[in-house]
């Protein structure tokens, strides 16, 4: 199993401003995921973060809007950027052991943008 | 659009009564997996069923795979107010891409 612990749990922010997203993991672990979840919807992956090398990002995702740390096994971040209410979400960090097998999730950042 | 559709979206039922969701994808899978969520938070991984099984259990839960019909289930058994939650699948196909979600159901039971 893997604990994720995932901060802030919440926040409200003023449009134009950015907010950093953290995840922390209790082991190492290759693969770690950022997912967004609009309201009453289901997941949405954002991206992929890898270590040591870029992001990989899902269509609709930039880098630029969607800044993704990784800088070593256990942690990473993602940023929003220029925020405004439709970036209004929770945000979920998850990893997985083995790709595609159980994956273990933070308990998510409910995002509002105002 | 979503490899994984759920129904109901919305599932009100008694304490003690079963409650049954349903999932449906449109592509070749490896596994299947169920998750909840509570209120917004983040999800649990309930159980992972693998394209050649047929069915699956754990304690209450009963999931069933049908790859003909590109469809699964989930069943829980003598449901409790605790339950109440989202319930999403999730898929992963053979094409090696990522997990994809359904769109949930909203369990509620009420006491």
């Amino acid at each position: 199993s893997a604990v994720i612990s995932q901060k802030p749990s919440r926040d409200i922010c003023q449009r134009g401003t950015s907010l950093t997203i953290q995840c922390q993991v209790d082991s190492q672990v290759t693969m770690m995921f950022w997912y967004r979840q609009q309201p009453g919807q289901s997941l949405t992956l954002i991206a992929t973060a890898n270590q040591g090398s870029e992001a990989t990002y899902e269509s609709g995702f930039v880098i630029d809007k969607f800044p993704i740390s990784r800088p070593n096994l256990t942690f990473s971040t993602l940023t929003v950027s220029n925020m405004s209410p439709e970036d209004s979400s929770i945000y979920l960090c998850s990893v997985e052991k083995v790709l595609n097998t159980e994956a273990f999730f933070g308990q998510g950042t409910r995002l509002t943008v105002v | 659009s979503q490899q994984g559709e759920e129904d109901p979206q919305a599932l009100s039922i008694q304490e003690g009564e079963n409650a049954t969701m349903n999932c449906s994808y449109k592509t070749s899978i490896n596994n299947l997996q169920w998750y909840r969520q509570n209120s917004g938070r983040g999800l649990v991984h309930l159980i992972l069923i693998r394209s050649n099984e047929r069915e699956k259990h754990s304690g209450r839960l009963r999931v069933t795979l049908d790859t003909s019909k590109k469809s699964s289930s989930l069943l829980i058994t003598a449901s409790r107010a605790a339950d109440t939650a989202s319930y999403f699948c999730a898929t992963d196909q053979t094409s090696g891409s990522r997990l994809t979600f359904g769109e949930g159901t909203q369990l509620t039971v009420n006491p």
